[in-house]
């Protein structure tokens, strides 16, 4: 039971580029999640996904996309990648509404 | 959302017991209060979540106040890996907002020998 995976695990893009940030869970959880963490402070929620084929913005969900076409993966995509998106990203999953999140590594991605 | 507040950091000494504050006056009745902390470089690890009574885990303790407005994580005997940052958060039961959690600045628990 490997969790919740994240790779890549680090990332350097340049200003414009493209990337997705993959996410899967082995735990057949309904509810995942996209958070950014900048240095110093909380996580911020990006997008949410109650189930495959339901997703919903976060509290900052601009210059992202996600799809959930699996219960297994929901994977983050960067459309053309800012400065200001520099960050530690965490996808998270859960089993049920109000059950505890289960956290992966993070993908520390840098945009230059 | 219903917002929380806590201290920005704490100190304990080893071995002691921490009881790091939360204070949610704001909280609405389906609002389950859940506790994450965040070790150095890693992502957040589930703690305890409770939602009128005082709960326990192998982990840790939540005493909840009988208004709700404000609880309480109790580590019976910190060590230094349990230094890290402490985040409470609430978490509504409904399906739509219970995805989300909503994390604050957290509490910088420092443990020393």
């Amino acid at each position: 039971n490997a969790g919740v995976t994240q790779t890549p695990k680090f990332q350097v893009l340049k200003t414009g580029q493209s990337m997705t940030l993959q996410c899967a869970q082995d735990m057949n959880h309904e509810y995942m999640s996209w958070y950014r963490q900048d240095p110093g402070m909380g996580l911020r929620l990006i997008h949410y996904s109650v189930g495959a084929g339901i997703t919903d913005q976060g509290e900052v969900p601009n210059g992202y996309n996600v799809s959930r076409s699996t219960t297994e993966d929901f994977p983050l995509r960067l459309l053309s990648a800012a400065p200001s998106q520099t960050s530690v990203y965490f996808c998270a999953s859960s089993s049920s509404v109000v059950n505890e999140q289960f956290f992966g590594p993070g993908t520390r991605l840098t945009v230059l | 959302d219903a917002k929380t507040t806590q201290p920005n950091s704490m100190e304990s000494n080893e071995e002691e017991p921490v009881h790091l504050p939360c204070n949610h006056s704001t909280i609405s009745g389906t609002d389950y209060i859940h506790w994450y902390r965040q070790l150095p470089s890693q992502g957040p690890e589930y703690v305890i979540h409770g939602l009128t009574s005082n709960v326990n885990n192998r982990m840790a303790s939540l005493a909840i106040a009988e208004d709700r407005k404000s609880s309480t994580l109790i580590l019976h005997r910190a060590t230094l890996r349990d230094a890290a940052v402490y985040y409470c958060i609430l978490r509504g039961a409904n399906t739509g907002t219970a995805s989300k959690l909503t994390f604050g600045t957290g509490t910088r628990l420092q443990v020393t020998l």
